[in-house]
């Protein structure tokens, strides 16, 4: 099955950039996902890029997708304290599925 | 309903007892999915629905659990004999017929078992 690894921590200043990095196993996905997750709230569907693309910008946030390495990152610019929950990788289980495997998400903390 | 809505919010039981989740998915939304969400854990996959079917449920992690999905829209999580370790967020999903890739989150059940 597919194998998600994200970080399980990062700490930046605001106004910084911050870069969250996933590694997955599986490559025959098709779609690869970014999702928020609020104190307390559900998730969010941040962004999800194309796996025939390597890059996806939108507004402050840069999805790179390396298929060779199976690496995908998120990149915030200008980040602010309003960032700061739990961005989770999802991928694709594979075989056509639809439904994603996630990583045990990345704990984004802005500080001033 | 705008979004997935769940029911309820929070539940406190003791073990050995069954409780029932619930989830309202987006109107339209035919495909419906739970998870579960331990602490300092990603999300588990747990079963999905395709209308009132579940063409995977291999996420179900043992027969006490258990899913049905009525009318093509609410879904209800059932765990029978509660044990300590099912403590988590159950979360919900749906997604449109057009745009399975794209899944709604609902605010999930956050369960405590005693």
């Amino acid at each position: 099955g597919e194998d998600v690894e994200q970080s399980l921590f990062l700490s930046v200043r605001e106004g910084d950039s911050s870069v969250i990095n996933c590694t997955y196993t599986d490559s025959s996905s098709t779609y690869l996902y970014w999702y928020k997750q609020e104190p307390g709230a559900g998730l969010q569907l941040l962004t999800y890029i194309f796996s025939n693309m390597d890059m996806k910008q939108d507004q402050r946030l840069t999805v790179l997708l390396n298929k060779k390495d199976k690496h995908l990152s998120l990149r915030i610019a200008d980040t602010q304290t309003g960032d700061s929950a739990i961005y989770f990788c999802a991928v694709p289980k594979g075989g056509g599925s639809y439904i994603p495997t996630f990583g045990r998400g990345t704990s984004l903390i802005v500080h001033p | 309903g705008a979004g997935v809505s769940q029911s309820p919010s929070n539940k406190v039981t003791e073990k050995g007892k069954d409780v029932e989740l619930r989830c309202d998915p987006i109107s339209g939304h035919t495909a419906l999915y739970w998870y579960r969400q331990s602490l300092g854990q990603g999300l588990e996959f747990l079963i999905y629905f395709q209308g009132n079917s579940a063409p995977d449920k291999s996420g179900l992690p043992s027969d006490r659990f258990s899913a049905e999905r009525t009318g093509g829209s609410v879904s209800t999580l059932t765990i029978q004999r509660t044990q300590q370790e099912d403590s988590a967020v159950y979360l919900c999903a749906s997604s449109s017929p057009t745009g399975q890739e794209t899944q709604y989150f609902g605010p999930g059940t956050r369960l405590l078992v005693l």
